[in-house]
Formats: C-alpha cells, sequence, structure tokens
C-alpha cells in the first residue's frame, strides 16, 4: 500500500450536496494535512491535526469540516460547496519529533473537486 | 514571518540543459527549506532538503539545492534535464512554534523540457 491514500480521486458536486474526502495513511505517522491547491494560487494550508487534535484551522470557511478519528485517518466534510470552492484537496501526513521543523510532509495523490 | 518566493512561474529548458529554478526565503530564526516536485495529477513529493550541515543538498533523480544564508536563497539545480523532469516545483520553508507545524509553501514554478 502506498504511503497516503486519498478517495475518492475526482468528485463533481452540487452546491447543495454532501460530500467527504477521506485520507488514510500506512506511515504510522502523529500529524496530518489538509491542503487546497487552486489554479495559480500558492498551495494553501487548511488544518492540521496533531494527535488527533487540531492545532492549526487558517480560515477555513465552516462549509469544510475536518474530522480526525484516529492518527491514521482523516476527513473533510463538504457541504453547500461554492463554484470557487472546486480544487485539488491534498492530504499529507507526517511525523512531529522534539523538533517540529525537522519534518518531511508525505502527500497523497488528492482529490480532483468540481462544484457544479 | 516566514515567506517563499518562487521566481518564474514557468522554465523551458532543452532536453541535455542545465535546469535552474529559483526560490528566496525570508526567516526570522535559522529555516528549514524544502524542494517538493508535483507530475501531473499526483500529490507532492519531497526532492531534498535542507536542515543543518552542508549548504549543498543532494536530493533524488540529481537534483540539488545550495542554501545561502547570505543571499536568503535556495535555488534549486541539475546540470541535464532529461524529458521526465517536466513537473511542477515547490520551494518551501518550514516554521516550528509551540502550537504547531506550518510548512509555507512559494506558488511554484512549472518546468517545461523541450526535445
Amino acid at each position: 500500500e502506498t504511503g497516503v491514500t486519498q478517495t475518492p480521486r475526482h468528485l463533481v458536486m452540487g452546491m447543495t450536496n454532501k460530500k467527504s474526502l477521506k485520507c488514510e495513511q500506512h506511515l504510522g505517522h502523529n500529524a496530518m494535512y489538509w491542503y487546497k491547491q487552486s489554479a495559480k494560487k500558492p498551495l494553501e494550508l487548511m488544518f492540521v491535526y496533531s494527535l488527533e487534535e487540531r492545532v492549526e484551522n487558517n480560515s477555513v470557511p465552516s462549509r469544510f469540516s475536518p474530522e480526525c478519528p484516529n492518527s491514521s485517518h482523516l476527513f473533510l466534510h463538504l457541504h453547500t460547496l461554492q463554484p470557487e470552492d472546486s480544487a485539488l484537496y491534498l492530504c499529507a501526513s507526517s511525523q512531529l519529533g522534539q523538533s517540529w521543523r525537522d519534518t518531511e510532509a508525505f502527500f497523497g495523490q488528492g482529490t480532483r473537486l468540481t462544484v457544479v | 514571518a516566514q515567506s517563499v518566493t518562487q521566481l518564474g512561474s514557468h522554465v523551458s529548458v532543452s532536453e541535455g540543459a542545465l535546469v535552474l529554478l529559483r526560490c528566496n526565503y525570508s526567516s526570522s530564526v535559522p529555516p528549514y527549506l524544502f524542494w517538493y516536485v508535483q507530475y501531473p495529477n499526483q500529490g507532492l513529493q519531497l526532492l531534498l532538503k535542507y536542515t543543518t550541515g552542508a549548504t549543498l543538498v543532494k536530493g533524488i533523480n540529481g537534483f540539488e539545492a545550495e542554501f545561502k544564508k547570505s543571499e536568503t536563497s535556495f535555488h534549486l539545480t541539475k546540470p541535464s534535464a532529461h524529458m521526465s523532469d517536466a513537473a511542477e516545483y515547490f520551494c518551501a520553508v518550514s516554521r516550528s512554534n509551540t502550537g504547531g507545524f506550518k510548512t509555507i509553501f512559494g506558488a511554484g514554478t512549472r518546468l517545461f523540457v523541450k526535445a
């Protein structure tokens, strides 16, 4: 199995739908992340979970709701999205130790989300 | 505050030519610096990273980068481009704090390799 797996790879949803993105890591890491990658914009960090607790939320709209039930799984629940939310959503994991900086993030392949 | 600037959103080189992708950073503390590569329809993959020690860092696929503190740069190079190097490249700097961890990414540089 690959290190970080995201499902689905592609998702098309209407603005009134509710859907969830799933991320699973098989690396034994203790931190997981959601990033948003839009065309012509820098990669944006959305949420960080460390030891299953949310430690960072970068002013993400409430229509995005993360869930981290255990250290291996991370979800992003979506509801009433807007067309501008269409993007590639990337999940990543890393092992945070004594030195927070000495980390390497392993990324999943992403979910390409299109909101219509 | 930390930030990363990648000069040039697109770079085009001929196969066999030198690859140079530029990255400048700003950081109030000694940085940890990274280069990631993203192939089409894929996530990001770490190419190399600088933490401490030797300022010339070698990574995968023949890439290397040199940390120059005086120039606040961490440019990525490869002596001879290959068609398979065509991808998007992201420079990143990491920040540590007691509340969590954040990696700041540059906007990315798309590398085109011409036959």
